[in-house]
């Protein structure tokens, strides 16, 4: 079946600095993938997307590649902000799996001043 | 008007009540979704509806029964609960079943 694996959290950095959280995936068919946000007390908000081979998705300073080859997604910010801290999640849909949808494990992320 | 609301925000019940969780949104989206979230962990599918009728059944136990009245709105009716039903509840949506979802900001659900 679909899997998300996403690194281990949670991260810790200060401000300004740069931010990589890697994500891989297994999937049956083509998957779109996804990365969503949700910080605290709040529900999941769509943060990029990518529906293709070598798309890039961007957004808010973040970006994130999808790498067929490596069956990656791995998001990336030059410079955090203490606003960025918050729990990310890397998830695909597969329309091969009836277009449902599957989270990884999310990382929380801390950015401190 | 992209959003998704919820109603209610917070919501404690007794394993004998009955109560309803309600969805709504006005993007035009055709599918519709119910998710479980427990603290520190990514959403769990319950339930998926594509143009009004439920695709997906993620072996929810029938204390939860969802209900799709019309395009815009989604319920999900509680009976019986347990007190590790206690969670996040999130509603979702989006234009299609496989495209990008939007999410309600969730009803957080005390079984007592």
């Amino acid at each position: 079946g679909d899997s998300v694996t996403q690194m281990e959290g949670p991260v810790t950095l200060s401000e300004e600095a740069f931010l990589t959280i890697n994500c891989t995936y297994t999937a049956t068919g083509y998957p779109s993938l996804f990365w969503y946000v949700q910080y605290p007390g709040e529900g999941l908000q769509l943060l990029l997307k990518a529906t293709k081979a070598d798309d890039k998705g961007s957004n808010k300073g973040f970006e994130a590649t999808y790498r067929k080859e490596t069956t990656s997604f791995h998001l990336e910010k030059g410079s955090v902000q203490v606003s960025d801290s918050a729990v990310y999640f890397c998830a695909l849909s597969d329309l091969a799996n009836a277009g449902k949808s599957t989270f990884g494990d999310g990382t929380t992320l801390t950015v401190k001043p | 008007d992209t959003e998704v609301t919820q109603t209610p925000k917070h919501l404690v019940m007794g394993m004998t009540n009955k109560k309803s969780l309600k969805c709504e949104q006005h993007m035009g989206h055709r599918a519709m979704y119910w998710y479980k979230q427990k603290a520190k962990k990514p959403p769990e599918l319950m339930f998926v509806y594509s143009y009004e009728k439920l695709s997906i059944n993620e072996s929810v136990p029938s204390r939860f029964s969802p209900e799709c009245p019309n395009s815009s709105l989604l319920n999900l009716h509680l009976h019986a609960l347990q007190p590790e039903d206690s969670a996040l509840y999130l509603c979702a949506s989006s234009h299609r079943t496989g495209y990008e979802q939007y999410f309600g900001p969730g009803t957080r659900l005390t079984v007592t």
